[in-house]
């Protein structure tokens, strides 16, 4: 079966841009999570969303934002985007609380530049 | 595990060694932890789960154990493989499913 498909793999921006990150879960996937991944940081969530709610939101500025569609597609955008947010940012899908862990996509690599 | 700077700890091992991951976890009240493996270039990908009312969970050549005294979790791996070179993870769930709460991860280099 198709796994978690995150689209662009790689993106470069300028500072002061916005970019909007897609991803697709696997089929029957309803919950998608998303987290930022840096050297310094680690991963750090982002937000979680469950049948088109935001169920949990983690310590990111409102600049950063989501949404997820009725066929649990998602997105996430970051908006004015500053030098700090380069980083690889991950989805990742599950069917719900207590079915398993999450499937995690390739990524995307986001530089600002 | 608390997310920590720019160093990751990590394990050498010779091929065909047993190999030992350790994480430390933050919150007493986490009660779901999973282990993760991510390659260069690559998303994390899932090794095995265990719940807290669990010590020990076996899968194929890995076992986690569970301490919840000294909030400790290991990860073993059996007969380390050149394919078993990573950066391998711990992830909590304190508050929220779906709210992962990852440990800084430890690189494994696997030698001949």
């Amino acid at each position: 079966k198709a796994g978690v498909t995150q689209t662009p793999r790689y993106l470069i921006k300028t500072r002061g841009q916005q970019v909007t990150l897609s991803c697709s879960p696997i089929s029957g996937h309803r919950s998608v999570s998303w987290y930022q991944q840096t050297p310094g940081q680690g991963l750090q969530f982002l937000f979680e969303y469950f049948s088109e709610t935001q169920r949990n939101k983690g310590n990111f500025p409102g600049r950063f934002s989501g949404r997820q569609f009725s066929n649990s597609r998602s997105e996430m955008n970051v908006s004015t985007l500053e030098l700090g947010d380069s980083a690889l940012y991950l989805c990742a899908s599950s069917f719900g609380q207590g079915a398993g862990g999450y499937t995690f996509g390739s990524g995307t690599r986001l530089t600002v530049v | 595990g608390e997310s920590v700077g720019l160093h990751l700890p990590t394990l050498s091992v010779q091929e065909g060694d047993n190999s030992i991951i350790n994480c430390a976890y933050s919150n007493s009240a986490s009660d779901y932890f999973i282990w993760y493996k991510q390659e260069s270039g690559k998303g994390p990908q899932f090794i095995i789960d265990i719940r807290s009312n669990m010590d020990k969970r076996q899968g194929q050549r890995v076992t986690v154990l569970l301490n919840k005294t000294v909030k400790h979790l290991s990860l073993q791996i059996a007969a380390t493989q050149p394919g078993d070179s990573a950066v391998y993870f711990c992830a909590e769930i304190t508050d929220s499913w779906g709210k992962f709460q990852f440990g800084a991860g430890t690189q494994v280099v696997v030698t001949p």
